[in-house]
């Protein structure tokens, strides 16, 4: 079955580090979108990318960076220039042109310990 | 700038009561696109329903209804005869027509009692 998959399912940092987390999609869709979702604000778009080698910041970009390399994933590193990391972290998928809204993964759960 | 209101935070009912969502929305482009997920406690995002700016017809899906009204730029969602497994995070989200950006609301949670 085609979809996203987030991994991993739950990622603890220590101060200081960077971590990666993985989004792969076998959907074919050309953009890839990833989004913080803290309690009671909704969903931040962080940074996304509409086709291969490129990509653009969203509304909350710093202290994270990305990279698309391959259509089918769009991982996203949190660096430790990121103040407050706790959070939960979604990646999204779509076809540009149809406006069909995304398809979502399940979730990465990023805590500071 | 595009923006999306979502004035309840919380909703608590009775399981077989009706609730209604709302969602006000602002945006400066005449085609444009209107969306409701559904987070449940797995976390993930499932979409309900989209709807573009030329379509104001209101939408019935079983016990899911949307109500769009372009004069008072609101796209809300009522659930009729509520179930346990309703109990979720629901977000209204707004798109451009050329932006496949998701502008998304705060979300709304709903807590239904057996």
């Amino acid at each position: 079955d085609g979809g996203i998959t987030q991994s991993p399912k739950y990622l603890f940092r220590k101060e200081g580090q960077n971590v990666t987390l993985s989004c792969e999609q076998n959907l074919n869709h050309d953009a890839m979108y990833w989004y913080r979702q803290d309690p009671g604000q909704g969903l931040r778009l962080i940074y996304y990318s509409q086709i291969v080698n490129d990509f653009q910041k969203g509304d909350i970009a710093e202290g994270y960076s990305v990279s698309r390399e391959k259509k089918e994933s769009f991982p996203l590193t949190v660096t430790s220039a990121q103040k407050n990391p706790t959070a939960f972290y979604l990646c999204a998928s779509t076809i540009p042109g149809y406006n069909y809204g995304y398809t979502f993964g399940s979730g990465t759960r990023l805590t500071v310990v | 700038a595009q923006k999306v209101t979502q004035a309840q935070t919380e909703i608590s009912v009775v399981e077989k009561e009706d609730v209604t969502l709302d969602c006000v929305y602002e945006t400066r482009d005449t085609t444009y696109y209107l969306f409701w997920y559904k987070q449940p406690p797995s976390g993930e995002l499932v979409f309900l329903i989209r709807r573009n700016s030329f379509d104001e017809q209101n939408e019935i899906s079983g016990r899911y209804s949307w109500n769009f009204q372009k004069s008072t730029s609101s796209f809300n969602f009522t659930i009729t005869a509520s179930q346990v497994v309703d109990s979720a995070v629901y977000f209204c989200a707004l798109s451009g027509p050329n932006d496949y950006k998701l502008s998304f609301g705060a979300g709304t949670t709903v807590t239904v009692r057996a």
